[in-house]
């Protein structure tokens, strides 16, 4: 059965830190992986990841795949209360080949 | 202008009632999905067409049916609707099959 999962399940830190959240998969047919924020209601496309070892980066958010040990990890430095969401990652693959298959996702808390 | 939009936001019924969620999207995309968000945040794939022909019809009761009038258009129904229902469910959208996704705002059904 197709599995992504994601650590740690919660984060508190404070504004400024910097935070790694981690996402490991096992997924046949691979075709790419991504990120996604929710906030209190849709969740919002972050990164598409589909090469090894390439960094993806926006602003102070940045993300890379890891193809041989299937896993993926996305930082946000200098965090800001904004950044308080639920963080998703998300396999796209399967039997299907084309269905995203969901982690639980890390709820990251900024406290000022 | 909302990209995908779902109708009602939140829906309150009575368990055996039959409702229907409605889901719209103004993106030209020809692939539309179908997720349930249980109360753990879980995010699970239910049903997915492509050109309104269904490609994904996971493992959901058939007390719910997706029907696609067209390409932009993706309403799910329930018939007799059941405690463990409940949830938050949410409508998105590809380009084509696979990809990003982009995601409504959820419908928080609530079956008493």
């Amino acid at each position: 059965e197709d599995k992504v999962v994601q650590s740690p399940l919660s984060l508190v830190v404070h504004e400024g830190d910097t935070v790694t959240l981690n996402c490991s998969y096992e997924v046949t047919n691979f075709r790419s992986l991504l990120w996604y924020k929710q906030e209190k209601k849709a969740p919002t496309f972050l990164f598409m990841l589909t090469s090894s070892g390439i960094e993806k980066k926006s602003g102070r958010l940045s993300s890379i795949l890891d193809k041989k040990e299937l896993f993926s990890i996305l930082n946000i430095t200098a965090t800001q209360t904004g950044d308080s969401a639920v963080y998703l990652c998300a396999v796209e693959g399967g039997a299907g080949s084309y269905q995203l298959t969901f982690g639980k996702g890390t709820k990251l808390s900024v406290i000022p | 202008d909302t990209a995908v939009s779902q109708t009602p936001k939140y829906l309150v019924t009575q368990m055996g009632n039959d409702k229907s969620i409605k889901c719209e999207q103004n993106l030209g995309h020809d692939t539309m999905y179908w997720y349930k968000q249980d109360s753990k945040k879980f995010l699970k794939i239910m049903f997915s067409y492509n050109n309104k022909e269904l490609i994904i019809n996971e493992t959901v009761p058939n007390r719910f049916s997706p029907k696609s009038p067209d390409k932009a258009h993706l309403n799910l129904h329930i018939n007799s609707l059941e405690l463990g229902d409940s949830a938050v469910y949410f409508c998105a959208s590809s380009q084509f099959r696979g990809g990003i996704q982009y995601f409504g705002a959820g419908t928080r059904l609530s079956v008493l």
